[in-house]
């Protein structure tokens, strides 16, 4: 079992849509990070959050801590944001591999105009 | 100030060949990633540093691969004597610390290995 698991792993919605990706993930974090990978392009990070929520523009992120859960959503999806979605986790300090991020294997979201 | 600079973006190489490549953080940080993009496949870490310190090298292949980030200077990934296997994407990352610290992506060297 992955340690990071996301869901689905592919979403066709149309434009306008609400859109909610899921990560699960199994071992202690210090920080859970959203990034964006558009085909052949290079990874943008949305988001980087340790609890709470965050709201930038009509993404919003959720974390969960005690469930180890956290969503992405998308308001009033466009077809620009069709890529793919990465949930990627920093795990606690366990000597040296406290600096790198363990990720998930993406949501590929297209959205039809 | 201008992001994570990688390049070439694209690389070709024969096999046997050595792949040199290339990672300029962003202006202040002194932290560095590099994770690799299998095709089909999602991204893992291979290495950590610091300047002039390799932190952890956990995710990097015990042969071929080795990696450095000197005093002055781009941070730099080497693979030796290049095999198919070895095409992906390898992005690099940069972060001002560790923890609380965001991580920003360079946009990958694509690797392939002919």
């Amino acid at each position: 079992k992955n340690e990071v698991e996301q869901s689905p792993q592919n979403l066709t919605a149309q434009e306008g849509e609400f859109i909610t990706i899921n990560c699960s993930y199994s071992v202690g974090i210090s920080a859970l990070h959203w990034l964006q990978q558009h085909p052949g392009g290079g990874i943008v990070s949305l988001f980087m959050l340790s609890s709470g929520k965050k709201k930038h523009g009509r993404l919003i992120a959720t974390i969960n801590i005690q469930e180890k859960h956290s969503s992405l959503h998308i308001t009033a999806s466009h077809p620009r944001e069709s890529a793919v979605y990465i949930c990627a986790v920093r795990s606690d300090w366990q000597g040296g591999s406290q600096g790198n991020l363990i990720f998930g294997k993406g949501t590929k979201l297209s959205v039809k105009p | 100030n201008a992001g994570v600079m990688q390049n070439p973006r694209h690389l070709v190489r024969r096999r046997g060949q050595e792949a040199r490549l290339r990672c300029s953080p962003m202006k202040g940080h002194s932290h560095v990633y590099w994770y690799r993009q299998l095709p089909e496949e999602g991204l893992k870490f291979m290495v950590y540093l610091q300047k002039e310190n390799i932190i952890d090298e956990s995710g990097m292949p015990k042969e071929r691969f080795s990696a450095e980030f000197p005093k002055e200077g781009p941070s730099i990934l080497r693979i030796q004597q290049v095999v198919r296997g070895d095409s992906a994407a390898y992005f690099c990352a940069s972060s001002q610390g560790l923890a609380g610290y965001e991580q920003y992506f360079g946009p990958g060297t694509r690797l392939t290995v002919t």
